[in-house]
């Protein structure tokens, strides 16, 4: 079953806005790693935040965790038409052998030059 | 340095007949993993290998899936007498291992059951 929820499925912006997208999952994490897929490829990773942290930064990119809530943000600053793709997070839950990680449903990311 | 490597590409195939999906891991890695990605289910967990460990199968759909790792490196995974629904993306990872490693994944074979 899938554990992680992404919010909004899909989202559309223009060239130079922000895009948030949000996770959120169910049960205690390890922790939660965010994937980008463009359409017809592999997955790519992009950040990986453990349950200790509350934020990550990677380039464009900003993740937020908490742990109380079981939920999780990707922000992507001052997109742009590339990035248009599909967001994933996974979580690896506590208990389970590492890399047996639960991916949600993702969010379509459309950004429009 | 190289990705995750998978063969074929794409592949079609008849129902009925057996096929097999190669994967190679990254250098060094001792951790290999199977998910598949179709679009009624989303990516789910197929197997995982690590080490010389017996491999964690519990999300294989049923017994005509199976995975062997061989010299803890390349590993296939195979499908016998096809279905339909076992058409989907099958997508191949790998990491060093423990938590916290980034698992990182190749492009994924493409499987049409026609």
């Amino acid at each position: 079953s899938q554990q992680g929820e992404e919010d909004p499925q899909a989202l559309s912006i223009q060239e130079g806005e922000n895009a948030t997208m949000n996770c959120s999952y169910k049960t205690s994490i390890n922790n939660l790693q965010w994937y980008r897929q463009n359409s017809g490829r592999g997955l790519v990773h992009l950040i990986l935040i453990r349950s200790n942290e509350r934020e990550k930064h990677s380039g464009r990119l900003r993740v937020t965790l908490d742990t109380s809530k079981k939920s999780s943000s990707l922000l992507i600053t001052a997109s742009r038409a590339a990035d248009t793709a599909s967001y994933f997070c996974a979580t690896d839950p506590l208990g389970t052998s590492y890399g047996k990680l639960t991916f949600g449903q993702g969010t379509i990311l459309t950004v429009h030059p | 340095g190289a990705g995750v490597s998978q063969s074929p590409s794409n592949k079609v195939t008849e129902k009925g007949k057996d096929v097999e999906l190669r994967c190679d891991p990254i250098s060094g890695h001792t951790a290999l993993y199977w998910y598949r990605q179709s679009l009624g289910q989303g990516l789910e967990f197929l197997i995982y290998f690590q080490g010389n460990s017996a491999p964690d199968k519990s999300g294989l759909p049923s017994d005509r899936f199976s995975a062997e790792r061989t010299g803890g490196s390349v590993s296939t995974l195979t499908i016998q007498r096809t279905q339909q629904e076992d058409s989907a993306v099958y997508l191949c990872a790998s990491s060093l291992g423990g938590q916290g490693n980034t698992i990182y994944f190749g492009e994924g074979s493409w499987l049409t059951v026609v």
